[in-house]
């Protein structure tokens, strides 16, 4: 079982739709990253937080440190929101180094 | 003007080969990385270089060796390529190790 399970896998929206992408994990990390991938391959960072929420544009996401769980919300979803998105967590022990979620798929029909 | 480049963008070669791929920053940053993207698109840290000192090194075989002129500069050199290392290969940098990443473009290697 990988440490970061990320779901849904692949999630299909209609235009204009609340969508929560779910993260879990079994480690103790320091930091955890929302990515995102567009279809054309490149890799942008959206979030980094280890605490709270955090908010930008229509982009949410929280974390529950307790739980060992984060949330990336999209409200108002646009056909452009379409790529694949990455959690990623920052290890507290063990060389501090990241792992990464298989990753959620999101279409988002006009 | 670009915050984290790699050059080539491409790269197709035969097995065997030896190859290199080419990563710089103009962020002033002091850590970088090396990822994997393999074919089900897994992301997999390779190596992670702290002002040019190596700080993360996964279980990657030694045919792939990453070299760190400066702090703006993460090579990767492979040798004796084999069909399994096709992949695309990020390269990312942050500020130090607790900040936030940003990532290159990408290299598709593709190993005939």
């Amino acid at each position: 079982k990988n440490e970061v399970e990320q779901s849904p896998q692949n999630l299909t929206a209609q235009e204009g739709e609340f969508i929560t992408i779910n993260c879990s994990y079994s480690v103790g990390i320091s930091a955890l990253h929302w990515l995102q991938q567009h279809p054309g391959g490149g890799i942008v960072s959206l979030f980094m937080l280890s605490s709270g929420k955090k908010k930008h544009g229509r982009l949410i996401a929280t974390i529950n440190i307790q739980e060992k769980h984060s949330s990336l919300h999209i409200t108002a979803s646009h056909p452009r929101d379409s790529a694949v998105y990455i959690c990623a967590v920052r290890r507290n022990t063990g060389g501090f180094k990241t792992i990464f979620g298989a990753g959620t798929r999101l279409f988002v029909k006009a | 003007d670009t915050a984290v480049s790699q050059t080539p963008k491409y790269l197709v070669t035969q097995m065997g080969n030896d190859k290199s791929i080419k990563c710089e920053q103009n962020l002033g940053h002091d850590t970088m990385y090396w990822y994997k993207q393999d074919s089900k698109k897994f992301l997999k840290i390779m190596f992670s270089y702290n002002n040019k000192e190596l700080i993360i090194n996964e279980t990657v075989p030694n045919r792939f060796s990453p070299k760190s002129p400066d702090k703006a500069h993460l090579n990767l050199h492979i040798n004796s390529l084999e069909l399994g290392d096709s992949a695309v290969y990020f390269c990312a940098s942050s500020q130090s190790r607790a900040n936030e990443q940003f990532f290159g473009p990408g290299t598709r290697l593709t190993v005939l």
